[in-house]
């Protein structure tokens, strides 16, 4: 069965350390690729999507995120957080099989920036 | 353009009461969906449709009912509420085929005690 796992569900950082957040799926066709973040008690909101071409694919915010398809992953990054980047993350995987477009989430992870 | 909006915001059952989640989008997309969130679990698909008048199961449907009878309104039902039940639920809506984006509503947090 197809998934998409978020090995990180806490994340604890300082304001400007670098950010990894870990994004792998399991499906071998051919996938498109989301990160969407949650700030605290809001909805889910894009920061950036992959359907093809260049890899490395930049967001809003400073984010990027790269799709290496041989290691079937999509990892988020951003070079120096800010305490404003705490929220929840959401790695998700869109891909066609049968006929059918299939919509996965990731369980997400939680970022906490301190000041 | 409003988006993806859901009705109501907060609401607290009883268990055994029913009620009925509405979610409206003026974006014309095809694609809705329910999702309830959890601590921990992440955004679990409850039912989808992918145009009016469809509906299917998602990954967690067992004791709610959808339905989709225009394009710009999808219906979450509780018939019978459980404290199982209690969550966050989240409409989301996206345009026909693979590239689109989901757009998210606002959220419903329902407490059944």
């Amino acid at each position: 069965a197809q998934s998409v796992s978020q090995h990180n569900h806490h994340v604890i950082l300082s304001e400007a350390a670098s950010l990894e957040l870990g994004c792998n799926y399991s499906y071998g066709g051919t996938v498109n690729l989301f990160w969407y973040v949650q700030y605290p008690g809001q909805h889910l909101q894009l920061l950036l999507k992959y359907f093809s071409g260049d890899p490395l694919v930049k967001g809003i915010k400073g984010f990027e995120a790269e799709f290496i398809k041989s290691k079937f992953s999509f990892n988020l990054r951003k070079p120096s957080v800010q305490w404003s980047d705490t929220a929840e993350y959401f790695c998700a995987v869109n891909t066609y099989t049968s006929g059918t477009y299939k919509y996965i989430f990731g369980t997400g992870t939680r970022l906490k920036v301190l000041a | 353009n409003a988006g993806v909006t859901q009705t109501p915001k907060f609401r607290v059952l009883k268990t055994g009461q029913s009620m009925t989640l509405l979610c409206a989008q003026d974006m014309n997309h095809e694609y809705m969906y329910w999702y309830r969130q959890d601590p921990g679990m992440g955004l679990r698909l409850i039912h989808y449709s992918v145009g009016e008048g469809t509906t299917a199961k998602g990954e967690v449907p067992d004791g709610y009912n959808v339905s989709r009878l225009k394009k710009q309104n999808f219906l979450l039902g509780l018939e019978s509420a459980a404290p199982s039940q209690t969550s966050v639920y989240f409409c989301a809506s996206k345009e026909v085929g693979s590239r689109g984006e989901q757009y998210f509503g606002p959220g419903t947090r329902l407490t059944v005690t």
